[in-house]
């Protein structure tokens, strides 16, 4: 079964500085790899995308991934954090094995900013 | 706006009691899920429709149901509630392919008191 890793519970970083969140996935095939950002009290919105080309992602709010096949890994990166970036983060793998849309999300790492 | 509506936004119930929690997904999209999210235990897939069947279950819990209707909003039921189900609940829709990603509504936060 698919599964993800997200290994920083916490991560605090000061405005301006970059930032590289962690997240490492077990799958069986080439992967569909997500990022999603959950500000408090609000649902989760999809940062960007990965399920074939060109291994370096752009998203929005100016967040990138990268896909490195041989480390199972896909960790997002932001060159100049802001104070709006505050939120909690959350990688996902999928589709479930029986071929169907499900996304097996990690357990999130939250990110604070301070000035 | 997402695109994704919950209703209720927030909801206090008694233990014991039953609630309904109603999603209406994106425009054009035909699958929906039904997460719980809780501080211990993150965010747990419970289960999925597709165009009104059944098509993946996850974590869900036997007093709790769901379905997705023709017009393809869904429905969870959770019964005989207990205080261990107060968690926010949220419903996500997707195009008809996996690499599509999720849009997730805002969530129903459930107080069960």
């Amino acid at each position: 079964a698919q599964s993800v890793t997200q290994p920083d519970i916490h991560i605090t970083v000061s405005e301006g500085a970059s930032l590289e969140l962690r997240c490492n996935y077990s799958y069986g095939a080439t992967p569909y790899l997500f990022w999603y950002v959950q500000s408090p009290g609000q649902g989760l919105q999809l940062l960007l995308k990965y399920f074939s080309g060109d291994t370096l992602v752009q998203g929005i709010k100016g967040f990138e991934a990268e896909f490195k096949r041989s480390q199972s890994s896909f960790n997002l990166r932001k060159p100049s954090v802001h104070w709006s970036d505050a939120a909690e983060y959350f990688c996902a793998v999928g589709p479930d094995s029986g071929g169907y849309q499900k996304v097996t999300f990690g357990t999130g790492t939250k990110l604070q900013v301070i000035p | 706006d997402s695109g994704v509506t919950q209703t209720p936004k927030h909801l206090i119930t008694a233990t014991g009691q039953r609630v309904t929690l109603r999603c209406s997904p994106r425009s054009g999209d035909l699958s929906v899920y039904w997460y719980q999210q809780s501080l211990d235990q993150g965010l747990q897939f419970l289960i999925q429709y597709y165009n009104g069947e059944e098509r993946a279950k996850g974590n869900i819990l036997e007093r709790f149901s769901a379905q997705q209707f023709p017009d393809l909003h869904s429905e969870l039921n959770l019964s005989s509630l207990e205080l261990g189900d107060s968690a926010l609940y949220f419903c996500a829709s997707s195009g008809p392919r996996a690499n599509y990603g999720y849009t997730f509504g805002s969530g129903t936060r459930l107080t069960v008191v």
